[in-house]
């Protein structure tokens, strides 16, 4: 079945640090991917997503590469802020009528000033 | 503003009773959902529907249940029979159309069970 792999956490950064947070999937086909992002005692909010291979989604300084070559759809941001501190779910859905969104367990990331 | 709600953001109860978590959403979407939330688990899908009075379940159904009777609400039962109900719960709906439609999520009721 399909499955997202992300890096295990916590990741703690300084303020100003290139952030990578990895995401491998597995699924048949071609998924669309996301990332999204929840803060401390919220629900989830889409922070970008990617629908075919070689697609860059970005947003907020966030970036992320469909690369279909590699199964991966890496978070990168150049330099973090406090206000990033946050937990980062990568997820897909596979494109043939399955609506069902397949998350990773989530990667806890710490800015510290 | 369009939406979702959840109500309540906090919530109690006792072992044996069961509970009702509420979940509207005015962004006019056909599919809404419902996932559980643990530590380090991610989320896992508990139901969801497409369409009005249409609903299917999910990775973890066993002990909740749900109905569809407008679109534009989407209650989730938490049964007696769930063994480890305590959890945060999230509803989400998404317009399931075109390619990579994404899901819009609720802010989530945090369920403890003693």
């Amino acid at each position: 079945g399909d499955s997202v792999t992300q890096m295990e956490g916590p990741v703690t950064l300084s303020e100003e640090a290139f952030l990578t947070i990895n995401c491998t999937y597995t699924a048949t086909g071609y998924p669309s991917l996301f990332w999204y992002v929840q803060y401390p005692g919220e629900g989830l909010q889409l922070l970008l997503k990617a629908t075919k291979a070689d697609d860059k989604g970005s947003n907020k300084g966030f970036e992320a590469t469909y690369r279909k070559e590699t199964t991966s759809f890496h978070l990168e941001k150049g330099s973090v802020q406090v206000s990033d501190s946050a937990v980062y779910f990568c997820a897909l859905i596979p494109n043939f009528g399955n609506e069902k969104l397949t998350f990773g367990t989530g990667t806890r990331l710490t800015i510290i000033p | 503003d369009g939406g979702i709600t959840q109500s309540p953001k906090y919530l109690f109860r006792k072992e044996g009773q069961n509970v009702t978590l509420s979940c509207e959403q005015n962004l006019n979407h056909d599919a809404m959902y419902w996932y559980r939330q643990d530590p380090g688990q991610g989320l896992r899908l508990i139901y969801y529907s497409q369409i009005v009075n249409d609903f299917q379940k999910g990775d973890i159904a066993e002990g909740y249940s749900v109905s569809r009777e407008k679109k534009e609400s989407f209650p989730l039962t938490v049964t007696s029979a769930q063994k480890n109900p305590t959890a945060f719960y999230l509803c989400a709906s998404s317009n399931n159309r075109g390619r990579g439609y994404e899901q819009y999520f609720g802010p989530g009721t945090r369920l403890t069970v003693t």
